[in-house]
């Protein structure tokens, strides 16, 4: 167990709606990433927050967005949803946002 | 475009032998490279990382050997056992990207008793 929780660990969904995914770090890390694992594109960053804040930014369509609440729990909001959009969604987090970072179990989505 | 190339895709040892993935890179700023794990239904997990002051770092049976100037760097697994069987990835990172990590495609290892 590597202490970061993620919820719920399955979603079914329509093309269109709107979806959140959750996220837990480990006690004392200020650091979150979100990633998205397909099939065809692999394991691909799509952005992190330091302390409540934006740091990167990677392949993340503008249909998503992300926070980071003062708790350092985290957000992942997915809009107008694709069949395409299917996918495990993790969240990694790390102490300092210098390296090591630790995976939650994901959440798989799908989209129908 | 893939920043880090891996392979092979899969491969198949036997119980007790030597399991070796490689990847190689191009973005110079990367300053650390770890290797991740992952089960079926299971997030990465983080098995062993090496940051470019060294050319090797040993963990048990895990040993990631580095080599900067060809911009390659390996996981070698000794005494292989049937639990090992898994995706491995390798990852690039560095500081001005927030560490955020950029994965090699996998590798699916079997390892057969």
């Amino acid at each position: 167990d590597s202490g970061v929780t993620q919820t719920p660990k399955h979603l079914i969904t329509a093309t269109g709606q709107r979806v959140t995914l959750r996220c837990s770090p480990r006690s004392g890390d200020l650091s979150v990433y979100w990633y998205q694992q397909s099939l065809d594109q692999g394991l691909q960053f799509l952005i992190q927050y330091y302390n409540g804040e934006e740091r990167a930014k990677g392949n993340i369509l503008e249909r998503f967005s992300a926070q980071q609440f003062p708790d350092l729990h985290s957000e992942l909001n997915l809009s107008s949803l694709e069949l395409g959009d299917s996918a495990l969604y993790f969240c990694a987090s790390s102490v300092d946002g210098r390296g090591e970072a630790f995976f939650g179990q994901g959440t798989r989505l799908t989209v129908v | 475009q893939q920043q880090v190339k891996q392979s092979p895709q899969s491969l198949i040892v036997q119980k007790g032998g030597i399991s070796i993935i490689n990847c190689a890179y191009e973005n110079t700023a990367f300053d650390y490279f770890p290797w991740y794990q992952q089960f079926p239904g299971k997030g990465p997990a983080l098995l062993i990382a090496i940051r470019p002051d060294v050319s090797e770092k040993k963990e048990g049976r895990f040993t990631i050997s580095f080599n900067k100037s060809a911009k390659q760097f390996s996981l070698h697994i000794m005494d292989s056992q049937p639990g090992d069987s898994a995706t491995y990835f390798c990852a690039a990172s560095y500081g001005n990207s927030g560490y955020a990590l950029n994965f090699g495609k996998g590798t699916s290892l079997l390892v057969t008793p």
